[in-house]
């Protein structure tokens, strides 16, 4: 199958800081990046949405000035979490989707804000 | 996005067959039905997806009946790494299509 890679697979960073996650398809051109987070026990949740080229498309609730998404190449699409505090800590996890029936996700990262 | 309703946890023991069955009442004529495994501070890995009848693949068995409100997935002779959490998700593949995840089926298997 296709593959996605994230990366880091992890990180830990000070309150304030800002954290930049990447997340590349290998194999095939995604038009379209998905951004999940997932707490501890729970679902995945749909962060935003984001086609190559255009602006990202947040789900409700999520700050888009928080959570910044960009996908400026059909391979590569960077989630940077801004001005980080605890509450932001989780697992964020990355999807590709191009023109394949199936769905294909990153590894996660797992994100610990101190 | 169609909504799913899965069991929320199912016990099994080495060696047996666990069938985890899945509703979406509300599937669309378009949608997929597909499955996904998640194991702790990993991403979900695809399993197996269909559209109708049945679709057999090394790890899975998915059986759909005729109206498509439900599926079953089945895992032949499961062992102690199959325990983690599945996910059954209907969407449409053939527009970038989003996936709203439900709850997940925490499946345990004891030796």
């Amino acid at each position: 199958g296709a593959v996605v890679s994230q990366h880091p697979s992890w990180v830990i960073c000070k309150s304030g800081t800002s954290v930049k996650i990447e997340c590349r398809s290998l194999d095939f051109q995604a038009t379209t990046m998905f951004w999940y987070r997932q707490f501890p026990k729970q679902s995945l949740m749909l962060m935003a949405t984001s086609n190559e080229g255009s602006k990202a498309t947040y789900e409700q609730g999520v700050e888009k000035d928080k959570f910044l998404i960009n996908h400026a190449s059909l391979t590569l699409s960077t989630l940077t979490v801004t001005s980080a505090h605890p509450e932001d800590s989780s697992f964020y996890i990355c999807r590709a989707s191009g023109g394949i029936t199936e769905a294909f996700f990153g590894q996660g990262t797992r994100l610990t804000v101190v | 996005l169609a909504k799913t309703t899965q069991p929320i946890s199912m016990d099994s023991y080495e060696g047996q067959e666990v069938n985890i069955t899945c509703s979406h009442n509300n599937i669309a004529t378009n949608d997929y039905i597909t499955w996904y495994q998640q194991f702790p501070s990993q991403g979900p890995r695809f399993i197996i997806q269909g559209y109708k009848t049945k679709v057999t693949n090394e790890v899975a068995s998915l059986f759909i009946p005729a109206d498509r409100k439900s599926s079953t997935l089945s895992l032949p002779r499961v062992s102690l790494s199959d325990t983690a959490v599945y996910y059954c998700l209907v969407g449409d593949p053939s527009n970038d299509y989003k996936l709203s995840f439900g709850a997940g089926t925490t499946v345990t298997v004891r030796a």
